[in-house]
């Protein structure tokens, strides 16, 4: 039971170049988010969703772009990048929006844009 | 608008040195008050899901409660092993019955032995 995982850890990209992150858990969870965390910001929710086939906008959506085309994995795709979207990505689940809610969070994808 | 302030932003403590740290939050519709451990280059980990005023919690050396206002998260005798950065975390609700977790900016907490 791997729990959160995400592919790669570490990227560094040129401005304007494209990529993905991929989010994976084996808990069977409806719910998957992608937030980012900048020093002195806190964690910011980019994009969520609610179960296999649906994506909703987070806090701070633009220029990124997410999929789940299957219940255990979670895209973050970035089109054109810019130094801006330089930082630290997590992928969380949980399983309900209930009282049981807990949010499980991956181990980040650390992301340079030059 | 909707607020999180942690305090301190660090703290050190010798080992055994007792303490608490504060989160103070302003937020419309609370689902829940989270707090997370965080080590240098990893992800956020579960400690603590608080959801009524008075409600407290605990796990080994931490203990966490909660006001309408405020929570804290008191550490009694810590072990340097304790030293990580301790998010506050509170939940709020999305579309689809999603919980967005809005974080305050974390207290670093170094224990030295």
């Amino acid at each position: 039971n791997a729990g959160v995982t995400q592919t790669p850890k570490f990227r560094v990209l040129k401005t304007g170049q494209s990529m993905t992150l991929l989010c994976a858990q084996d808990m069977n969870h409806e719910y998957m988010y992608w937030y980012r965390q900048d020093p002195g910001m806190g964690l910011r929710l980019i994009h969520y969703s609610v179960g296999e086939g649906t994506t909703a906008k987070g806090e701070v959506p633009d220029g990124y772009n997410v999929s789940r085309l299957k219940k255990q994995n979670f895209l973050l795709g970035l089109e054109s990048a810019a130094p801006s979207q330089t930082s630290v990505y997590f992928c969380a689940s949980s399983y309900s929006w209930d009282s049981t809610d807990t949010q499980y969070f991956g181990p980040g994808t650390r992301l340079t844009v030059l | 608008e909707d607020q999180v302030t942690q305090s301190p932003e660090a703290l050190r403590l010798q080992e055994g040195e007792s303490s608490s740290l504060n989160c103070s939050y302003t937020v419309s519709g609370l689902r829940g008050l989270f707090w997370y451990r965080q080590d240098p280059g990893k992800g956020p980990e579960f400690l603590f899901t608080l959801y009524s005023a008075g409600e407290e919690k605990e796990k080994e050396r931490l203990k966490a409660t909660l006001t309408k206002k405020e929570s804290f998260l008191h550490i009694t005798a810590p072990k340097p092993e304790d030293s990580a950065t301790y998010l506050c975390g509170v939940g709020r609700q999305l579309g689809g019955g999603a919980n967005n977790l809005f974080f305050g900016t974390g207290t670093r907490l170094t224990v030295i032995p």
